[in-house]
């Protein structure tokens, strides 16, 4: 039972485009969202999150939008850069109130960033 | 470094043999997890422990496994009687866990992760 999904396994861009990442998720308890970059023989890298009240974030090049109603989130980056391949793993928190911090992350999108 | 550190980096065992994995936490993070991610899959929660509370043992995929902590530092993670499905990268976090609650932006840090070879 998968409660979070990357129904993408990779993704090919262009540098200088948009790349555009998808998770979705069905338990509606999740309450943050995160995303995670991985290098190989790496641990993963927090990148950026959002709140569940909020639908949108912005970093620099890397903007996570949410869509409560859909229980879909996506991670822009723009401009897209060969720095930026690496596997992208959609995290969503469990346990609101506090009980648990624990995550459950999606199977990861490999994005290859060509120059 | 001011990460969080894990070893041994790589480990190849026989099984039926136990295995201990350690994870140093960043200093002063008061919560610890470990997760593990087996080949082609996302990251599976295993354990979670957050200063003298009771661990979150919900992720623990049998009794084999079982996880310690001393204080606020380092955690070790044995499996007993290794078996070829145990074989996976582990990986630890830590977070500062200030706060609780859905306005908490508490981020997990991971360490590099222990590969994970069970012949």
């Amino acid at each position: 039972d998968q409660q979070v999904k990357q129904n993408s396994p990779s993704l090919s861009v262009q540098e200088g485009r948009i790349s555009i990442l998808n998770c979705d998720y069905t338990n509606s308890m999740f309450d943050y969202f995160l995303w995670y970059k991985k290098y190989p023989a790496e641990g993963p890298t927090f990148l950026i999150s959002i709140s569940s009240i909020k639908d949108k974030n912005e970093d620099g090049r890397f903007t996570v939008f949410l869509n409560k109603s859909a229980k879909h989130l996506s991670l822009h980056i723009v401009p897209s850069q060969p720095g930026d391949s690496a596997v992208y793993f959609c995290a969503a928190r469990e346990g609101y109130g506090g009980a648990t911090n624990k995550l459950i992350f999606g199977t990861g999108t490999l994005l290859a960033v060509q120059p | 470094g001011a990460g969080v550190s894990q070893s041994p980096s790589n480990k190849v065992t026989e099984k039926g043999k136990d295995v201990e994995l350690r994870c140093d936490p960043i200093s002063g993070h008061t919560a610890l997890y470990w997760y593990r991610q087996r080949l082609g899959q996302g990251l599976e929660f295993l354990i979670y422990f957050q200063g003298n509370s009771a661990p979150d043992k919900s992720g623990l995929p049998s009794d084999r496994f079982s996880a310690e902590r001393t204080g606020e530092s380092v955690s070790t993670l044995t499996i007993q009687r290794t078996q070829q499905e145990d074989s996976a990268v582990y990986l630890c976090a830590s977070s500062s866990r200030l706060i609780a609650g859905p306005l908490s932006t508490d981020t997990q840090y991971f360490g590099p992760g222990t590969r994970l070879t069970v012949l």
